[in-house]
């Protein structure tokens, strides 16, 4: 199984900050497949980056993914107030699909 | 508009069984895998299982192999998950979601996910 790690647990910035989160995987990621979540509270998550680095259907472009092999990260160019929230990565590369513990954005 | 909604959820003593449903509309149902995952009060999300477009394959995490059984109605567009043998650890909300497999050259159980139901609760509790 692959093990996803991601960090840091919570970042505490203000809006219009740069967020930059870490998911590293145990082994590398066959093609790159690596997907990220956003999850509100009640809500259900949302699909924003697939294949590492394409963002999903509607995504404003202030998100974007990078990185390869074992190490991914998310950056949101400039945190809106809706941005406040928990992420999670995902791999696809590997049986069974795992999840990253999750990195929360809160407001400073 | 491309949709999922789950119902069936509810409380259950330990030991007990329940079946989740999941209605899809908006898209063709069968060019898709589907997927349960779960997310224990407030803990972070866990894959429970997929099954292929035909149905005729599918796939489960070990913690829920041999008491859970996932299935789909393709002229139906519903997808289910008989659960059974239900303990404390399986109280969550569980959500459907639509599966990506990103090539053909890939197996169905390589896939992102990229339309979720809001969830359906499940408690297991005496």
């Amino acid at each position: 199984e692959i093990v996803l790690t991601q960090s840091p647990g919570t970042l505490s910035l203000s809006p219009g900050e740069r967020a930059t989160l870490s998911c590293r995987a145990s082994q590398s990621l066959t093609s790159n497949y690596l997907a990220w979540y956003q999850q509100k509270p009640g809500q259900a998550p949302r699909l924003l980056i697939y294949g590492a680095s394409t963002r999903a259907t509607g995504i404003p472009d202030r998100f974007s993914g990078s990185g390869s092999g074992t190490d991914f990260t998310l950056t949101i160019r400039s945190l809106e107030p809706e941005d406040f929230a928990l992420y999670y990565c995902q791999q696809y590369g590997g049986s069974p699909l795992t999840f990253g513990g999750g990195t929360k954005v809160e407001i400073k | 508009e491309v949709q999922l909604l789950e119902s069936g959820g509810g409380l259950v003593q330990p030991g007990g069984s329940l079946r989740l449903s999941c209605e899809g509309s908006g898209f063709i149902f069968f060019n898709y895998a589907m997927s349960w995952v779960r997310q224990a009060p407030g803990k972070g999300l866990e894959w429970v299982s997929v099954i292929s477009g035909s149905g005729g394959s599918t796939f489960y995490a070990d913690s829920v192999k041999g008491r859970f059984t996932i299935s789909r109605d393709n002229s139906m567009q519903t997808l289910s998950l008989q659960m059974n043998s239900l303990g404390a650890a399986d109280t969550a909300v569980y959500y459907c979601a639509r599966g990506v497999i990103p090539s053909d050259l890939d197996p169905y159980y390589y896939y992102y996910m990229d339309v979720w139901g809001k969830g359906t609760t499940v408690t297991v509790s005496s």
